[in-house]
């Protein structure tokens, strides 16, 4: 399996809450990815960077930020966490963010706003 | 817009037989390519194939191979000698570049396998 790591695998909180998803990589990937996927769904993308102190907001709107502090970390953070946030977080990697290039895909966060 | 419609939400299949599962998609750009990833049961996703749409030549990989078809925009995923452990959500992919220059996946909304024993 692919040395991308995700935590915590399932959250629960209540809504007005601050959370951050956790992701890190250990193939020293300069691109990086989150993807919203809800259940029965495809894959959007909502945040990726392409290096250090690199973010772009992705093809789905979304509340969260991100940052890119080490090559190696890529948190997602939701300031207020509101019940439409429910879904799964899937963070990916990849070598050079290039056409043809495979991302490689962490566990993923299952995240459920009450 | 660019689109990748996966028609088929559920299928099954016998182990040892053989399954295709569907995909077709949408673009105006020449130069592409086209992935299969497969998604077990909480296990993380995994790159199955892929497929430059210059290469005529399907794409094989041990039991799982793709029929390309260019002009139709179809790019089917077979799988033979189908195992247990193949179960997965399948999600066809297609790879664009964005405005920025940067490329991108546009996933498909999946087609849930169950192989039966």
């Amino acid at each position: 399996e692919a040395d991308i790591y995700q935590t915590p695998r399932y959250l629960v909180i209540g809504t007005g809450k601050k959370i951050t998803l956790e992701c890190s990589q250990t193939m020293g990937h300069d691109k990086m990815y989150w993807y919203q996927q809800d259940p029965g769904m495809e894959l959007h993308l909502i945040h990726y960077s392409y290096g250090v102190n690199s973010t772009e907001k992705g093809d789905l709107s979304s509340e969260s930020t991100v940052s890119r502090i080490r090559t190696e970390h890529f948190p997602l953070t939701l300031e207020s966490a509101r019940p439409s946030h429910t879904s799964q977080y899937l963070c990916a990697s990849s070598e050079y963010g290039l056409v043809g290039d495979e991302q490689f895909f962490g566990p993923g966060t299952r995240l459920t706003v009450l | 817009a660019q689109t990748v419609t996966q028609s088929q939400p559920e299928m099954s299949v016998q182990e040892a037989e053989t399954v295709t599962l569907s995909c077709t998609y949408d673009t105006s750009e020449n130069n592409y390519y086209l992935f299969w990833y497969k998604q077990p049961p909480s296990r993380q996703m995994i790159l199955v194939i892929r497929q430059e749409a210059y290469k005529q030549q399907n794409a094989t990989e041990n039991r799982f191979s793709v029929n390309f078809q260019k002009a139709a925009k179809s790019f089917s995923l077979k799988i033979s000698d189908s195992q247990l452990g193949d179960t997965a959500m399948y999600f066809c992919a297609f790879m664009k570049r964005s405005t920025s220059g940067t490329y991108k996946y546009i996933f498909g909304t999946g087609t849930r396998l169950k192989v039966l024993a």
